[in-house]
């Protein structure tokens, strides 16, 4: 059964600041990994797509990065910005199933 | 393309009472995936629909709860009888078989079974 681990679980960062948020999973054989974001009481949004073939993907100031053999994925926010805050979540795709993280919640203080 | 649709946005139902959860995928989807998200148990795959034939309904939680799809462009999930540990938001996706595709999520419905 596919795991996925967010770390760290809350975050918060002053205004500018770039954020990292690291995800984990435990099943290499995946066939693409999605971060979505989550505002509260809101659904989830896509922010990134990776194919299980690529080594990052990117949309303006987000970048994620996908080391597959290694089980790692990594989302760059290049300064930050207090509309940034939000829950980040990691989904893996394997097969139909998408397994997801329990989420990076980020705070952007101004 | 309007996403993924779902219906109500809130639901209050008494203990007891039936709750029909709505969805219509994006045109053209073929997969359609019901989730439950609560804070102690994250998101949860109930139920997961190929071309409208329900292929993995594992995470369904016990009898109360069923799934149907119709057709391709509409789904229902129903709680008969409901209970109070029901209450979570109930997120429905679509996508298709590509393992290039993502899924796209609807708004979903928060339920309260009081």
């Amino acid at each position: 059964k596919q795991e996925v681990t967010q770390i760290p679980a809350a975050l918060s960062v002053p205004e500018g600041e770039n954020l990292v948020l690291n995800c984990s999973f435990t099943d290499s054989a995946i066939y693409n990994l999605q971060w979505f974001r989550q505002d509260p009481g809101k659904g989830l949004t896509s922010l990134l797509l990776i194919q299980s073939s690529q080594r990052e993907q990117t949309s303006g100031r987000l970048n994620a990065s996908l080391d597959k053999s290694s089980g790692r994925s990594t989302l760059y926010i290049a300064a930050s910005q207090p509309g940034d805050s939000a829950t980040y979540l990691c989904a893996v795709r394997d097969d139909y199933k998408l397994s997801f993280g329990a989420g990076t919640t980020v705070t952007v203080r101004a | 393309d309007a996403g993924v649709i779902q219906s109500p946005r809130h639901e209050v139902t008494e203990m007891g009472q039936e709750v029909t959860l709505r969805c219509k995928p994006i045109s053209g989807h073929n997969s359609l995936f019901w989730y439950r998200q609560t804070m102690m148990r994250g998101l949860e795959l109930l139920i997961y629909f190929n071309n409208n034939v329900p292929i993995d309904d594992s995470g369904m939680p016990e009898d109360r709860f069923s799934a149907k799809m119709p057709n391709a462009s509409f789904s229902t999930l129903k709680i008969q009888p409901s209970e109070p540990r029901d209450s979570a938001v109930y997120f429905c996706a679509s996508s298709t078989d590509s393992p290039n595709y993502g899924y796209t999520f609807g708004s979903g419905t928060r339920l309260t079974v009081v």
